[in-house]
């Protein structure tokens, strides 16, 4: 079975804390997309990385940045953490095509 | 962008019966899935249909897709207490490489 662990279920930090959230699959995927989940909202896709070192702007950038140093592993950076990006943070990965993802677990992160 | 669109926004209904739940999304698609989330956890894939499909089983889930209506819909047959979960449906857009996902219908199955 395909695994994604996210580092985190649960954090709280403070308003201008640099955050990391990571993320990491055992499959060898090669796409890994990081996204945000807000009730009403659905899910919206902040970046996705399509090989190692790779990275795309999604729908909802702003405020983020990612890294992909290894294959398996992709990092969402918070640069400074505002009260608007509380939310739910979901990593998925998926093999060649970007259908059919596979979800880690999710980190409710609050900022205060 | 949300592409797709669940409705109803939630449904509760009793073990054993049926749910329906549809999906209506706007410009044209490669495939459409649906996926479902547990409360507080990730979403798990269940199901993918493809825009030449018009119906597609798996096990007690049944899909359908319109595509002159721009519409699917999920139906869970002989539901049970282990159904209740958030179902969401994603779309992959002809002219977008990325995934879409509506903000799901949230069902709740009572025994």
């Amino acid at each position: 079975d395909v695994k994604v662990t996210q580092s985190s279920r649960y954090l709280v930090k403070r308003t201008g804390e640099k955050v990391f959230l990571e993320c990491v699959q055992d499959m060898d995927h090669e796409n890994m997309f990081w996204y945000r989940q807000d009730p009403g909202l659905g899910l919206r896709l902040i970046y996705f990385s399509y090989d190692v070192k790779m990275k795309e702007k999604g729908d909802i950038p702003e405020g983020y940045s990612v890294s992909r140093e290894k294959k398996e592993r992709f990092s969402l950076i918070l640069e400074s953490a505002s009260t608007n990006q509380t939310s739910m943070y979901l990593c998925a990965s998926s093999r060649s095509s970007y259908i059919e993802q596979y979800f880690g677990p999710g980190t409710r992160l609050t900022v205060t | 962008s949300q592409q797709g669109e669940e409705d109803p926004q939630a449904l509760s209904i009793q073990e054993g019966e049926n749910a329906t739940m549809n999906c209506s999304y706007k410009t044209s698609i490669n495939n459409l899935q649906w996926y479902r989330q547990n409360s507080g956890r990730g979403l798990v894939h269940l199901i993918l249909i493809r825009s030449n499909e018009r119906e597609k089983h798996s096990g007690r889930l049944r899909v359908t897709l319109d595509t002159s209506k721009k519409s699917s819909s999920l139906l869970i047959t002989a539901s049970r207490a282990a159904d209740t979960a958030s179902y969401f449906c994603a779309t992959d857009a002809i002219s977008d490489y990325k995934l879409s996902f509506g903000a799901g219908t949230t069902v709740t199955v009572r025994a």
